[in-house]
This record gives C-alpha cells, sequence and structure tokens, in this order.
C-alpha cells in the first residue's frame, strides 16, 4: 500500500539556520506530493506540492523537490524564522479521487 | 471568514460515555472529512462524505458513526468511548473528492477518555 515516511523529530534550530526535513515514500506509479504545515492551536493547511517526477513545490520560502529514482520530496528553507515553528506533514496522493495519505509529522522549533 | 468550524474544542470523558463532535464549513464545499491525529502515527482517515447524502469508511472507522446533516455540516459520534479513542480529531472539507489533496481544515478537538 501506500505510505510516507518522515525524519524523526523533534527538530530543533537557530533562527537563520537551514532547514531539511526528509520525507520518502511508497507507492505504485506517480503519485502526487504534498507538504502540510500545523501551526501551534490550528488546523493543518497545505504548504507546497509537486505532481510530476523533478517537479519543484515552493511557498513561503520553503522548497521540496519531488524525485522519483529516490522516491523522496525532502522540505528545505534556507534561513528559517521563529514563526516557522510548527509541525510539518508529509502527503501523498496516487491519483485523483483516492485517499490522501500523511506522513507522522515532525516538530520544528525555531529559537530566536 | 471562519472556513471549518468544529466544536468543542476540548473534551473530557468516562469510558462507555457517548459524545458528539460537530463540524461545519462556509465555504460551499460538496466534500468533508474526519481524522484523527495521534503521536507517531499521522492523520489517519476515520470516515469521509464525498458528496451530500454520502458517507464511507476511511481507514480507522470502528467505534465511530458520523451524520451529514447538510452540505455544510457533517458531524462524528462516539457511542461508546473508549481509552484508545484519545486523540486529536480534525475535521476538513475540500470542493470536491477529485480536489481531495488540498483539504482546509478546522483547529482540532482534543479528546480525552478516562
Amino acid at each position: 500500500g501506500n505510505s510516507v515516511t518522515q525524519m524523526e523529530g523533534p527538530v530543533t534550530l537557530s533562527e537563520e539556520a537551514f532547514l531539511t526535513i526528509n520525507c520518502t515514500y511508497t507507492a505504485t506509479g506517480y503519485p502526487s506530493l504534498f507538504w502540510y504545515v500545523q501551526y501551534p492551536g490550528e488546523g493543518l493547511q497545505l504548504l507546497l506540492k509537486a505532481t510530476k517526477a523533478d517537479d519543484k513545490g515552493s511557498n513561503k520560502g520553503f522548497e521540496a523537490t519531488y524525485r522519483k529514482e529516490t522516491t523522496s520530496f525532502h522540505l528545505e528553507k534556507g534561513s528559517v524564522q521563529v514563526s516557522d515553528s510548527a509541525v510539518y506533514f508529509c502527503a501523498l496522493i496516487r491519483t485523483s479521487g483516492s485517499r490522501l495519505t500523511f506522513g507522522e509529522g515532525t516538530q520544528l522549533t525555531v529559537n530566536p | 471568514n471562519a472556513g471549518v468550524t468544529q466544536t468543542p474544542k476540548f473534551q473530557v470523558l468516562k469510558t462507555g460515555q457517548s459524545m458528539t463532535l460537530q463540524c461545519a464549513q462556509d465555504m460551499n464545499h460538496n466534500s468533508m472529512y474526519w481524522y484523527r491525529q495521534d503521536p507517531g502515527m499521522g492523520l489517519r482517515l476515520i470516515y469521509y462524505s464525498a458528496s451530500e447524502g454520502t458517507t464511507d469508511k476511511g481507514e480507522v472507522p470502528n467505534g465511530y458513526n458520523v451524520s451529514r446533516l447538510n452540505k455544510r455540516e457533517f458531524s462524528l459520534r462516539l457511542e461508546s468511548a473508549a481509552p484508545s479513542q484519545t486523540s486529536v480529531y480534525f475535521c476538513a472539507s475540500s470542493e470536491s473528492w477529485a480536489t481531495n489533496e488540498k483539504l482546509f481544515f478546522g483547529s482540532g478537538t482534543q479528546l480525552s477518555v478516562l
């Protein structure tokens, strides 16, 4: 079946540090890949997505590239801010209209 | 813009008690969902309603029932709560089942079953 594996957290960084949160997936075919973010006390919201191999999704300074050869979709940001503190979820959907499968989430804390 | 509104935000139950979690969306979305979030397990789909008048089981439906009351509202009921149902519950909606990768979430209900 489909599955998403994220790096274990929590992750703690200082402001302006470089961020990488690893995400790998298992799925047949060519799924679409997503990153969702959950800020404290809020529901999840879509951060970025990529729908085919080598696509790069980007939003709010975050980027992730769909790597078919390594079945990965790692989230990166060049300089994190305190306001980026949140839980980040990687997710996939195999085809339009099938179920969204979430990873376990990675807690990020950014200290001033 | 309210988006997706869930009530209550917090609830403590004793084993065997029942309760209903309420969810409403004001975006005229056709599809609605209930997820539970547990540490180390991400979000798991409990039930969903692809359109008004339909409901279907997700990954973990046992111990739950749902009602799609109208296009706006989708409730989740625990008939006889168990400690294993201690979790954070999220309601979500999307324009349609075909666009269910773009979900809009409520802020969650933290439920403890003692």
